[in-house]
């Protein structure tokens, strides 16, 4: 099955810098990489997600870049503010419609 | 639009209990939801995909005995939880995709966190 590797597991950065986390996936059937916010005890929330054929897509302040070859998948958040600490999910799978693998999550912390 | 309610979203109930858990998507219809359970700072991991009108599919680990899952209608997914045990504890979350349109991202409900006593 597919496996989902997150890193780092914990980032700190402080208010206006850049934020980077990095997921990897064993599935090369995978083509469908959406990225979650969950704050604590509520739903993950979709912030963007990504298909196979395209290689970078942007909304605002958060990128995500897709390297099918090598199997990984990063998420940019820029000029990070407070409220974007939260934990962050990526996940991966055959499509929208198919049960989404997660990765172990990455607890952002902006400090002003 | 694509709104997932989960109902209840707090449960206290004593080992032995059995509690049910309703998932429904309020403006669309979706005839697969997911239901994922996640324990505290970890990760969401799935238990079992729920399907309209079928037999749900169970991940490895995960009994389909104890855990029953009913998608009787195309907006309504239940998980029942029978004779929970502390260890059932957990935060147990579902999602669904309206399936009436290419490319539609799931959404998740609010979830519901589940203490056995």
């Amino acid at each position: 099955g597919e496996n989902v590797e997150q890193h780092p597991s914990t980032l700190s950065v402080q208010e206006g810098d850049s934020a980077v986390i990095k997921c990897t996936y064993s599935d090369s059937a995978s083509n469908y990489f959406p990225w979650y916010k969950q704050e604590l005890g509520k739903r993950p929330q979709l912030i963007i997600d990504i298909r196979s054929n395209v290689g970078e897509k942007k909304d605002q302040r958060i990128a995500v870049t897709l390297n099918k070859t090598a199997k990984h998948f990063s998420l940019h958040i820029t000029e990070t503010q407070p409220e974007d600490s939260a934990v962050y999910f990526c996940a991966a799978s055959k499509g929208s419609g198919y049960a989404l693998n997660f990765g172990k999550g990455t607890s952002l912390l902006v400090t002003p | 639009g694509a709104v997932v309610s989960q109902h209840p979203s707090w449960v206290i109930c004593k080992s032995g209990t059995s509690v049910k858990i309703e998932c429904r998507s309020l403006d669309f219809q979706a005839t697969t939801m997911f239901w994922y359970r996640q324990f505290p700072k970890q990760s969401l991991m799935l238990m079992a995909t729920s399907n309209e009108g079928s037999k749900a599919t169970y991940e490895q680990g995960v009994e389909k005995d104890k855990f029953l899952i009913n998608h009787a209608s195309l907006t309504l997914s239940t998980l029942t939880v029978t004779s929970a045990h502390p260890e059932d504890s957990s935060f147990y979350i579902c999602s669904a995709r309206n399936t009436d349109g290419w490319n539609q991202p799931q959404h998740f409900g609010d979830g519901t966190r589940l203490s056995i006593l």
